[in-house]
């Protein structure tokens, strides 16, 4: 089955401390992409990656860093998270074949507390 | 640059009644439109997308949107909402620039809830 996945699905931590979000697709696409959500805001990008190698900062990168060493995995890396990083994040995927019209694929979502 | 507004950020309708969910776009370029849904404790699902082909452009579950560029809008209709169709609905279009080719601006969303 084609889909994007995320671990952990829900996570509480404390400020400060290191963690890591897994985001990972069995789909070949080139383009993945992380979003936060927040109420009344609608969805916005953190990073996104064009392809291994290759990442690029979103609206708001702030406290988040990215990696891209293989095509299906891209995960969201916040060093030292603090309290304005609670939010519920996405990761997406889409080839790059079709440019514009590519459809986005969506993760089911990681809920992250910071307390 | 491209963006959305979603007008309304929450919409009531009764089983059965009609639903419309308003979307109008800001693009330099002709867009190309997407409408997500995001059902509760789920990830974005694609509903409809515009790539210029259709005008009207029908999607899963029974919804359509029209694109009407004299009005920038792409509203999102269904003739009878059902209660399975309670969730948060999303506008975007694709950026059309070299090196962000195909991202996608997405709206504020707009709730949708139906009563029995």
């Amino acid at each position: 089955e084609a889909q994007v996945t995320q671990n952990p699905r829900y996570l509480i931590t404390v400020t400060g401390k290191k963690l890591t979000v897994t985001c990972s697709q069995n789909m070949n696409h080139e383009y993945m992409s992380w979003y936060r959500q927040d109420p009344g805001l609608g969805l916005r990008q953190i990073y996104y990656s064009m392809n291994v190698e290759v990442t690029d900062k979103g609206d708001v990168p702030e406290g988040y860093k990215v990696s891209r060493k293989e095509k299906r995995n891209f995960p969201l890396i916040l060093e030292s998270p603090s309290p304005n990083q609670t939010s519920l994040y996405f990761c997406a995927s889409r080839s790059s074949g079709g440019g514009r019209t590519d459809t986005q694929y969506f993760g089911p979502g990681t809920r992250l507390t910071v307390l | 640059a491209q963006s959305v507004t979603q007008l309304g950020s929450h919409v009531s309708v009764s089983e059965g009644a009609l639903v419309l969910l308003r979307c109008n776009y800001s693009s330099s370029v002709p867009p190309y439109l997407f409408w997500y849904v995001q059902y509760p404790n789920q990830g974005l699902q694609l509903l409809l997308k515009y790539t210029s082909a259709a005008t009207l452009v029908k999607g899963i579950n029974g919804f359509e949107a029209e694109f009407k560029k004299s009005e920038t809008s792409f509203h999102l209709t269904k003739p009878s909402a059902h209660m399975r169709d309670a969730a948060e609905y999303f506008c975007a279009v694709s950026d059309d620039r070299g090196s962000t080719l195909g991202r996608l601006y997405f709206g504020r969303g707009t709730q949708l809830t139906v009563w029995p």
